[in-house]
């Protein structure tokens, strides 16, 4: 248990449907981050927020849409996906937004998209 | 471009040691990182090194050389349950999180 839930933990949706993954951390952090975690490959980090402020998007698509209403929480909104979107989504926390801090992880949330 | 290289599995013994390598090519260097992730689960710190030599933790330790652009983690006595994946990730100069693709780790009784 890191401290950073995250839900659903197994997600199948198809590519016209919207939904939402949510992530919620306990540790009193100022920035949050989703990755993507696709097998065999590095981690690929999507979005990173500091203090509810989004300070990079790495060039991830506009299907993919980041929220975050206060610095306990952050939500992954999801429409128009494809099926490459498959992969495991992970969301992390940590003291703050600089990259020497150590992250503390979500369990991820699996998505299929078919 | 910016790069990290680790195996992509190793196999090793329950009892005996092992040795996880990376190496990197990144646009200047503020840290290295090792994290554990079981199957199924989140990946977890295990190690930040940013000055050269060897930090031991347990059974853990983790060696730096940046002037060789390489890193390794060594496990100890290795137990079933350190099967699992091993990620390297490096802060860049701007501070930029770059991951490896990580190390799988089996360990046989």
């Amino acid at each position: 248990e890191t401290g950073v839930t995250q839900t659903p933990r197994h997600l199948v949706m198809g590519m016209t449907n919207k939904k939402s993954l949510k992530c919620e951390q306990h540790l009193g952090h100022n920035a949050m981050y989703w990755y993507k975690q696709s097998a065999k490959k590095p981690l690929e980090l999507m979005f990173v927020y500091s203090l509810e402020e989004r300070v990079e998007n790495n060039s991830v698509p506009s299907r993919f849409s980041p929220e975050c209403p206060n610095s306990s929480h952050l939500f992954l909104h999801l429409h128009t996906l494809q099926p490459e979107d498959s992969a495991l989504y992970l969301c992390a926390s940590s003291q703050d937004s600089g990259a020497s801090y150590e992250q503390y992880f979500g369990p991820g949330t699996r998505l299929t998209v078919t | 471009g910016q790069n990290i290289d680790q195996p992509t599995e190793m196999t090793a013994t329950e009892g005996a040691i092992v040795q996880i390598n990376c190496t990197y090519q990144t646009s200047g260097f503020n840290g290295l990182f090792w994290y554990q992730q079981h199957a199924g689960e989140a990946p977890t710190f295990l190690s930040y090194n940013v000055l050269d030599g060897l930090e031991e933790k347990g059974r853990f330790s983790s060696f730096l050389s940046r002037s060789k652009g390489y890193s390794y983690l060594l496990l100890k006595e290795l137990q079933m349950k350190d099967s699992a994946s091993y990620l390297c990730a490096v802060v860049d100069s701007n501070y930029q999180l770059i991951w490896g693709a990580g190390t799988k780790l089996i360990i046989k009784p």
